[in-house]
């Protein structure tokens, strides 16, 4: 069935970057695109982007709040996309999640998300 | 860029009817979509494209949108609905997804 493993919780410090990856399985890779949400302790969900598997190294699109910071891309030889999220603060502590929508092609930006990843803990501390 | 505003809180007695709003400018013109979260679960798809539940969600949901509201409508609150509760667009503006910053509905 559909499923999406992110990789394991991870502790950096501030200044530093991460990557969390999330290897997709049990459908078309490029079919669907892969967003990213995050939920800081506490508070609300926030959008970060979004990637397009199917289309080229810029089919990509994020949050204006992140701009310069974040970098999504995907390997569709192991069908994992990775976020890259550089210059942490620890207001960056968070619980980072993978999501797809359940439309196949560019309705998937729109769509709502319907398979989640288990979610990777990111601890920013000094 | 696309702000989405919801109350932090709403509470009904159990068999009464919850009504949780999402505000946003022209949100009638958007697909808004529904997540339920509950305490160490990821968010779950409750409504979608405003009005279309997904298989397994109880007709008890519901949804509708105005000009600048949307609204999920839970009839007959049961004390399972208690949850926090997100709406979410899609801005073609500026080309990212949005969500409301959530509702926590408690149920008496």
């Amino acid at each position: 069935q559909v499923h999406l493993e992110q990789s394991g919780a991870d502790v950096t410090t501030p200044g530093s970057s991460i990557r969390v990856s999330c290897k997709a399985s049990g459908y078309t890779f490029p079919d669907y695109y892969i967003h990213w949400v995050r939920q800081a302790p506490g508070q609300g969900l926030e959008w970060l982007g979004v990637i397009n598997p199917g289309g080229d190294a810029t089919s990509t699109s994020y949050a204006q709040k992140f701009q310069g910071r974040i970098t999504v891309t995907r390997d569709t030889s192991t069908t994992t996309v990775h976020m890259d999220l550089r210059s942490l603060r620890s207001e960056d502590t968070a619980l980072y999640y993978c999501a797809r929508p359940g439309a196949r092609g560019a309705g998937g930006r729109s769509a709502p998300l319907e398979v989640w990843g288990q979610g990777t803990l990111v601890t920013v501390s000094s | 860029s696309y702000v989405l505003t919801q109350p932090p809180s709403v509470s009904v007695a159990p068999g009464e009817t919850a009504r949780i709003t999402c505000g946003g400018d022209y949100i009638g013109h958007k697909s808004v979509h529904w997540y339920q979260e509950k305490p160490g679960q990821a968010p779950a798809v409750v409504m979608s494209y405003e009005n279309v539940r997904p298989s397994g969600i109880p007709e008890r949901f519901s949804g509708s949108s105005s000009v600048n509201t949307a609204t999920l409508t839970i009839s007959r609150v049961e004390a399972g609905d208690e949850a926090i509760y997100y709406c979410q667009v899609w801005d073609e503006g500026s080309e990212a997804g949005v969500f409301g910053g959530g509702t926590s509905l408690t149920v008496l």
